[in-house]
């Protein structure tokens, strides 16, 4: 079958780091995705990771471990406005996304 | 600036009345759009795939009678409730896929900013 998990919530400190998870299981894969989403408002892109390795995005990075079925998402520097829930979402062999629930995450002063 | 636009972004409406959401690609023109639906504090769940000019595909348990899905041209897409009830009243989310042929699968996904809709 497939499934995706993520930690359903995480608190951090404002100019920290926080590395959110994400494990999943699928008969194929086309490439793992990271979406912001602020309470009340739509998914926002972050990130896209299809081969094995570290993607760097200022202060946002992503990466990815096909064999293991693995991918993190690191937010450095942490800001207040970093606070919402993070989408961890599969591509899956039919094209498919499968999404995660979201984790959501607090920033404390 | 925002990529694709969606409207309105909330409506309340009586049990039994429909209703119409829009979704406009501002500067792409997408031969498909993803309709999405969004519970409290759950994960977006795919509602039907439409594509322009001809019908749009469905997923399991989304009833295609319900959910009339209208993609006239390259940059709008259409959702139209029909006779709403209040287990309708949820978050959609139209989106666009970057690309275009086989790609528009493995591309990131701009989404418009979601119709909160409360049905009473």
């Amino acid at each position: 079958g497939q499934n995706i998990d993520q930690p359903t919530e995480m608190t951090a400190t404002e100019g920290a780091i926080v590395q959110i998870n994400c494990t999943y299981q699928t008969s194929g894969f086309n490439g793992l995705f990271w979406y912001q989403q602020h309470a009340g408002e739509a998914p926002t892109f972050l990130s896209y990771n299809v081969l094995d390795g570290l993607e760097e995005k200022g202060r946002f990075s992503s990466f990815l471990s096909r064999s293991k079925g693995y991918s993190y998402l690191l937010l450095k520097e942490l800001q207040m406005k970093d606070s919402a829930s993070y989408l961890c979402a599969h591509m899956d062999s039919n094209y498919q996304l499968i999404w995660g629930a979201g984790t959501k995450l607090i920033i404390k002063p | 600036g925002a990529v694709v636009s969606q409207h309105p972004s909330w409506v309340i409406c009586k049990s039994g009345t429909s209703v119409k959401i829009e979704c406009r690609s501002l500067d792409f023109q997408a031969t498909t759009m993803f309709w999405y639906r969004q519970f409290p504090k759950q994960s977006l769940m795919l509602m039907a795939t439409s594509n322009e000019g001809s019908k749009a595909t469905y997923e399991q348990g989304v009833e295609k009678d319900k959910f009339l899905i209208n993609h006239a041209s390259l940059t709008l897409s259409t959702l139209t409730v029909t006779s709403a009830h209040p287990e309708d009243s949820s978050f959609y989310i139209c989106s666009v896929p970057r690309a275009g042929g086989a790609e528009i699968y493995n591309s990131p996904l701009h989404f418009g900013n979601g119709t909160r809709l409360t049905v009473t």
